[in-house]
């Protein structure tokens, strides 16, 4: 069956880089896009970007200069890279496949992320 | 972007009502809204995709409907397990856009 899993630190210092990977299982992403929602605690999610079946990216503008989104389809993992991180980019991470564009038909568990010195 | 606007962002509600959450786009979005539940454990399920379509294996008491600026998500009679957090998503312009939720929560 589908399944999304994201692995990450947990704890990240301010100013430095996230890391996280989402490990797919259940399908192909050269057939899928998988984009990455996050959502502070309270809050509405938030669209971060996505990676394109083809390989190609498309990201949020508010996010892009310090985005950037990958992939390994030998590995079947997207990876997501922010720098420059601050505390209001705390909260849980997702990354989620797309069964049709836009519409986000599986999700991983989340993983959370606080940063903090 | 793209505001979405859910209302309201608690809602009492009993076993066995007939509920209805609103959300409204600050622009037209042709229909292309998406409805999902989440648990308090995080977990993130899709209900309702394009407006009105049940994503597969979800209960028919759930159903979904509007047009232009103006969507709502309807749930019949709440069942013990509706009691959750509902986001609603549009997904007519990049970069696609959240509500910030609706609580329904236990009278």
């Amino acid at each position: 069956q589908v399944q999304l899993k994201e692995s990450g630190p947990g704890l990240v210092q301010p100013s430095e880089t996230l890391s996280l990977t989402c490990t797919v299982s259940g399908f192909s992403l050269t057939s899928y896009s998988v984009s990455w929602v996050r959502q502070p605690s309270g809050k509405g999610p938030e669209w971060m970007g996505r990676m394109w079946y083809d390989g190609d990216t498309a990201y949020n503008s508010a996010l892009k200069s310090r985005l950037s989104i990958s992939r390994d389809t030998s590995k079947n993992q997207v990876f997501l890279k922010m720098n420059s991180l601050q505390t209001d980019d705390t909260g849980t991470y997702y990354c989620t496949r797309a069964g049709s564009p836009g519409y986000f038909d599986y999700w991983g568990q989340g993983v959370m992320v606080t940063v903090s010195s | 972007d793209i505001q979405m606007t859910q209302t309201p962002s608690s809602m009492p509600a009993s076993l066995g009502e007939r509920v209805t959450i609103s959300c409204r786009a600050s622009q037209g979005i042709s229909n292309y809204l998406n409805w999902y539940q989440q648990k308090p454990d995080g977990t993130i399920k899709p209900l309702i995709y394009y407006t009105s379509n049940l994503q597969s294996g979800v209960p028919s008491r759930f159903s979904g409907s509007g047009s232009g600026t103006d969507y709502s998500l309807t749930i019949s009679s709440l069942e013990p397990e509706d009691f959750a957090m509902y986001y609603c998503q549009q997904y007519d312009s990049s970069p696609w856009t959240f509500g910030g939720g609706t609580k329904l929560e236990l009278k």
